[in-house]
């Protein structure tokens, strides 16, 4: 199994620049959600799905917009890139919002110039 | 969930002694208590974790104990190897979006 997909790896952009980061996965997991880490820091959540259709906010959702229009995919969308979002990008997948295990992909590290 | 909180945020350990992780939370509903280890250039995965019914659980150097009362799990690990340098995260968990704590980087010297 692939688990967690996380596209593209590394990425530069420049200030104002728009992207979409990739998150796909293929446990049929329900729950998906956006990590942003910063360097010697934790994981602070940026938005998470509990479904196909369903979105909502973490704690850190200004400058990022998300949709979920199918179980396996959750693309995350920078609108007008700028270097406070230079920053490492983790997408995670769970069976449901509730007491199970979360799996993570590799990670997209972000520069904004 | 919710407010989640760690202590220490780094410890240092020499190969061979035993390191514990405190994670304390605010939100009575957790019943799922998880900790995730994260090595360099990866993202976290999980090593150990505990339901509500269980006070403690072992998996051969790594273990973790509940008190719910309380509100704090621990993370123990015991005969420590520089392969045990890491970050860990806990991220207590109910019926709600999943949130971690603040993270202790650990480093184990030979």
């Amino acid at each position: 199994n692939a688990g967690v997909t996380q596209t593209p790896k590394f990425q530069v952009l420049k200030t104002g620049q728009s992207m979409t980061l990739q998150c796909a996965q293929d446990m049929n997991h329900e729950y998906m959600s956006w990590y942003r880490q910063d360097p010697g820091m934790g994981l602070r959540l940026i938005h998470y799905s509990v479904g196909a259709g369903i979105t909502d906010q973490g704690e850190v959702p200004n400058g990022y917009n998300v949709s979920r229009s199918t179980t396996e995919d959750f693309p995350l969308r920078l609108l007008s890139a700028a270097p406070s979002q230079t920053s490492v990008y983790f997408c995670a997948s769970s069976y449901s919002i509730a007491r199970t295990e979360a799996f993570f992909g590799q990670g997209t590290r972000l520069t904004v110039v | 969930g919710e407010n989640v909180e760690q202590h220490p945020s780094t410890l240092s350990v020499q190969e061979g002694d035993s390191a514990v992780i405190k994670c304390t939370y605010s939100d009575s509903a957790s019943n799922y208590f998880p900790w995730y280890k994260q090595e360099l250039g990866k993202g976290p995965q999980l090593i150990i974790d505990i339901r509500s019914n269980v006070g403690e659980k072992k998996d051969q150097r790594i273990a973790v104990t509940l008190n719910k009362t309380a509100k704090h799990f621990s993370l123990h690990i015991t005969e420590t190897q520089p392969e045990d340098s890491a970050v860990y995260f806990c991220a207590p968990r109910g019926f709600q979006k999943l949130v971690f704590g603040t993270g202790t980087r650990l480093l184990v010297s030979p």
